[in-house]
């Protein structure tokens, strides 16, 4: 069945750049989403990617799609505190549903 | 613009009683809506989804039930509640017409059953 992978932690310092990684296993997702939830909150959907498309880039975000590998990876650059909050991966089966990974944890310290 | 909003944000409640978590969305017609509940240290697991008035498909066997009376109104429901039934329930919506199925959540309603 459909599945995706996530690593639950990630610790970077304010400045550096973050990479968080995906992985998923549903050869047909046609897109692929990042969603990030700060304590307490709701989901926010940060960007999404095509399948037909390799790198989408938005001001400090780069979401990279490796599809022969099912790889997602989301970069942050310049990492600051507010970015600190559990960010999830998620594809598109068929129909209407998304399925979500367990989420990474993403601490940034100064 | 669209907004989604549930209530309540937290809620206490006894094993055994009952239960009713409502989620409304403004400003779209139609919508794809959803319920999905992340317990702790957990990801999102999906519980329900509806695409139309009446229309809910149920993705897990559960103690939970859930009802669109209205084109934007989304219930979820217990007759009686579980320790289990405990987490931060999160409503989302998405448009019937997009294709990329972009699913916008609302602010979660933290459920504590003691």
């Amino acid at each position: 069945g459909e599945d995706v992978e996530q690593s639950l932690f990630l610790s970077v310092r304010e400045g550096d750049s973050s990479v968080i990684n995906c992985t998923y296993t549903d050869s047909s997702s046609t897109y692929l989403y990042w969603y990030k939830q700060e304590p307490g909150a709701g989901l926010q959907l940060l960007t999404y990617i095509f399948s037909n498309m390799d790198m989408k880039q938005d001001q400090r975000l780069t979401v990279l799609l490796n599809k022969k590998d099912k790889h997602l990876s989301l970069r942050i650059a310049d990492t600051q505190t507010g970015d600190s909050a559990i960010y999830f991966c998620a594809e598109k089966e068929a129909g209407t549903a998304l399925i979500f990974g367990k989420g990474t944890t993403l601490s940034v310290s100064s | 613009s669209q907004t989604i909003h549930q209530w309540p944000a937290t809620l206490v409640q006894p094993v055994g009683s009952p239960l009713s978590l409502e989620c409304t969305v403004e400003g779209t017609s139609n919508p794809n809506l959803y319920w999905y509940r992340q317990a702790a240290g957990r990801g999102l697991q999906l519980l329900f989804y509806s695409v139309g008035i009446g229309q809910i498909s149920s993705e897990v066997p559960q103690n939970l039930s859930a009802s669109r009376p209205q084109d934007r109104q989304f219930i979820l429901s217990s007759k009686k509640l579980l320790l289990s039934d405990s987490g931060f329930y999160l409503c989302a919506w998405s448009s019937s017409e997009a294709t990329g199925n972009e699913q916008f959540f609302g602010p979660g309603t933290r459920l504590t059953v003691l």
